[in-house]
């Protein structure tokens, strides 16, 4: 099956700095991946669309200044969290869809806990 | 606004019992539903897609209806083991962009040996 890696797993960082997750399709091309935030006991809440070599579709509400999506490969989407705050800590995943295969599934990520201190 | 309700409530079950989820949604209209399960501190993990005109779909233990008259789909795990417990997410696709899926907060089961 299709293997969606995410790096880091894990990252604790202080308030204000900034923060960068990568995500990866490894046995397959991805042109479109998506980012979502999980908080505790919550739904998983897409943030956006990444689309390999254009600008990023952000939901309603997600501050597109504040995560910055780069999708600059076929295997590679990456969402940088900038000036990271508490509010921002989260469990973050993507997912990408096999090319072709229509709606059958969307492959995730294991996804990277971010805590901000 | 779009609502997709899953029962908050953990549902324990006995080992070798089938375990029910239910899954509500109010002002969708779905092209499809998905069934996922997230294990704590991972990524879902698809299970099943049934489309709006199908009424079913089996896959080994796993068993999707979808009423699109109720706006309800139920997941239904027959001979639970305890390795299915984990969470379990439906959701939802086909308004606001084809491709875009909208999840529901998830049903913790737990079965019990």
């Amino acid at each position: 099956g299709a293997v969606v890696s995410q790096h880091p797993s894990r990252v604790i960082c202080k308030s204000g700095t900034s923060v960068k997750i990568e995500c990866r399709s490894l046995d397959f091309q991805a042109t479109t991946m998506f980012w979502y935030r999980q908080f505790p006991k919550q739904s998983l809440m897409l943030m956006a669309t990444s689309n390999e070599g254009s600008k990023a579709t952000y939901e309603q509400g997600v501050e597109k200044d504040k995560f910055l999506i780069n999708h600059a490969s076929l295997t590679l989407s990456t969402l940088t969290v900038t000036s990271a705050h508490p509010e921002d800590s989260s469990f973050y995943i993507c997912s990408a869809r096999l090319p072709g295969s229509g709606l059958d599934e969307q492959f995730f990520g294991p996804g990277t806990r971010l805590t901000v201190l | 606004s779009q609502k997709i309700e899953q029962n908050s409530e953990a549902l324990n079950i006995q080992e070798g019992k089938t375990a029910t989820l239910t899954c509500n949604y109010t002002n969708y209209s779905p092209a499809y539903l998905q069934w996922y399960r997230q294990d704590p501190g991972r990524g879902p993990v698809f299970l099943l897609l049934i489309r709006e005109n199908e009424k079913e779909k089996r896959k080994e233990r796993l068993k999707v209806t979808f009423d699109t008259t109720l706006k309800q789909s139920l997941f239904h795990i027959t001979a639970s083991q305890p390795a299915d417990s984990a969470t379990y997410l439906c959701a939802l696709g086909g308004g606001g962009g084809y491709q875009k899926v909208t999840f529901g907060t998830g049903t913790k089961l737990q079965v019990i040996p």
